[in-house]
């Protein structure tokens, strides 16, 4: 069985779309986050959610909201999608906030805008 | 500002040589490093260090961290061409993980 799960893997629309991306995992973990991974590897959290509240929110457009229907869930909405959006955004859980022990990533969802 | 900076950023190297990837950093209330291995997909989790000079090992790869120069070093012997990956670093700070853009570590036959 999967642990993360994200849908799509891969994403292609067009500039000004609304899109969203879904993320489920399976572990009873408690805390979920958003990743983004830019052209140079750089992973950069976008938010991190401990029992559906939102703990984490780093600087990301408004265009991005990120929703949390329950703790095995962890949904990201993007709105009026734009060129610097294109990037592959991955999920994570892990059982504590931003735990001691590993973070257990989703396959990724490869979004291109054009 | 927080960061986190790996070197080099790629290295090719043939099966069997050894191999040292580097992660210094410079963050705000420091509490761990993390090492990650990704290949086509996710970041994989390998070592988290917590305490300066004590070598975590699983097999023919192993880190250390050194606090006071701030830096880790990611050890791997005996290279396999399945070690062909990006070596990711990541340091948390409070409830931030901050990334290192990683090494792509590619080994030859």
């Amino acid at each position: 069985d999967t642990a993360v799960s994200q849908t799509p893997k891969y994403l292609v629309t067009q500039m000004g779309n609304d899109k969203s991306i879904k993320c489920e995992q399976n572990l009873g973990h408690d805390t979920m986050y958003w990743y983004k991974q830019d052209s140079k590897k750089f992973l950069k959290i976008m938010f991190s959610y401990n029992n559906k509240e939102l703990i984490i929110n780093e600087t990301v457009p408004n265009r991005f909201s990120p929703k949390s229907p329950d703790k095995a869930h962890l949904n990201l909405h993007i709105n009026s999608l734009e060129l610097g959006d294109s990037a592959v955004y991955f999920c994570a859980s892990s059982q504590e906030i931003i735990s001691f022990n590993e973070q257990f990533f989703g396959p990724g969802t490869r979004l291109t805008v054009l | 500002e927080d960061k986190v900076v790996q070197s080099p950023l790629s290295l090719v190297v043939h099966e069997g040589d050894t191999v040292t990837l580097n992660c210094s950093y410079e963050v705000t209330n420091f509490r761990s490093l993390l090492w990650y291995k990704q290949e086509k997909k996710a970041p994989t989790f390998l070592f988290m260090l917590t305490s300066s000079g004590i070598e975590k090992k699983s097999g023919r790869l192993s880190s250390i961290l050194d606090k006071k120069e701030l830096f880790s070093i990611l050890n791997i012997t005996a290279t396999q061409t399945g070690d062909s990956a990006v070596y990711l670093c990541a340091v948390r700070a409070d409830y931030q993980l901050i990334w290192g853009a990683g090494t792509k570590l590619i080994i030859k036959p």
